[in-house]
């Protein structure tokens, strides 16, 4: 099946700094990509529908200002954490659409510890 | 009320036996219905695929998607310890581009050897 992988895996930064998540599709070109959250014990929330070349759509309740999302090529998309406060501590997740397979591939996750 | 309502369990079973996973859900616009298994810390990955009512079957893995009754139910055959991992369902009013998955809590379910 298609791989999407996320960089890095885990990461720990300090509070009121920033940290960029890489998701990547390595064998198809994603036009559509999806950032989820998940926090202990609870479901995948989406985040963020993310468009190649234009401003991605946040849900209800996400901030935009807060997790910036750039999808600059069709194989690449990346979120940002600005000023990262303990409270954005979660487990995101990318996904991916193929439009040839018509599925969604999940990439590994990428685990974000504020402190 | 939540859209997806899944049971959180823990649910803890033999190995070898059959184990049933099931999901209930308010939208009646919801047209595909997904199960994913999630392994600790890792990113979900994709069980089984439905769309609309019926049944599915995939080797010990079998969907059943009621419309009627908007529930959903994943069974597990022969259940082995290496099943053990939290099982996510998700599902979308539509396919494609737009396929916006709304997830239950998942179930972590646990075989013992």
């Amino acid at each position: 099946g298609a791989v999407v992988s996320q960089h890095p895996s885990w990461v720990i930064c300090k509070s009121g700094t920033s940290v960029k998540i890489e998701c990547r599709s390595l064998d198809f070109q994603a036009t559509t990509m999806f950032w989820y959250r998940q926090f202990p014990k609870q479901s995948l929330m989406l985040m963020a529908t993310s468009n190649e070349g234009s401003k991605a759509t946040y849900e209800q309740g996400v901030e935009k200002d807060k997790f910036l999302i750039n999808h600059a090529s069709l194989t690449l998309s990346t979120l940002t954490v600005t000023s990262a406060h303990p409270e954005d501590s979660s487990f995101y997740i990318c996904t991916a659409w193929d439009s040839t397979t018509n599925e969604q591939y999940f990439g590994p996750g990428t685990r974000l510890t504020v402190t | 009320q939540k859209e997806v309502e899944q049971d959180p369990g823990p649910l803890s079973v033999p190995e070898g036996a059959i184990v049933s996973l099931n999901c209930t859900y308010s939208n009646s616009a919801f047209q595909y219905f997904m199960w994913y298994r999630q392994y600790s810390r890792k990113g979900p990955e994709l069980l089984m695929y439905t769309y609309s009512s019926g049944n599915k079957e995939d080797g010990r893995f079998t969907a059943q998607v009621d419309k009627s009754s908007k529930y959903i139910s994943l069974f597990i055959r022969d259940s082995q310890p290496s099943d053990s991992a939290t099982y996510l369902c998700a599902m979308s009013a539509s396919g494609g581009a737009t396929n916006k998955l709304i997830f239950g809590t998942g179930t972590l379910l646990a075989v013992q050897p």
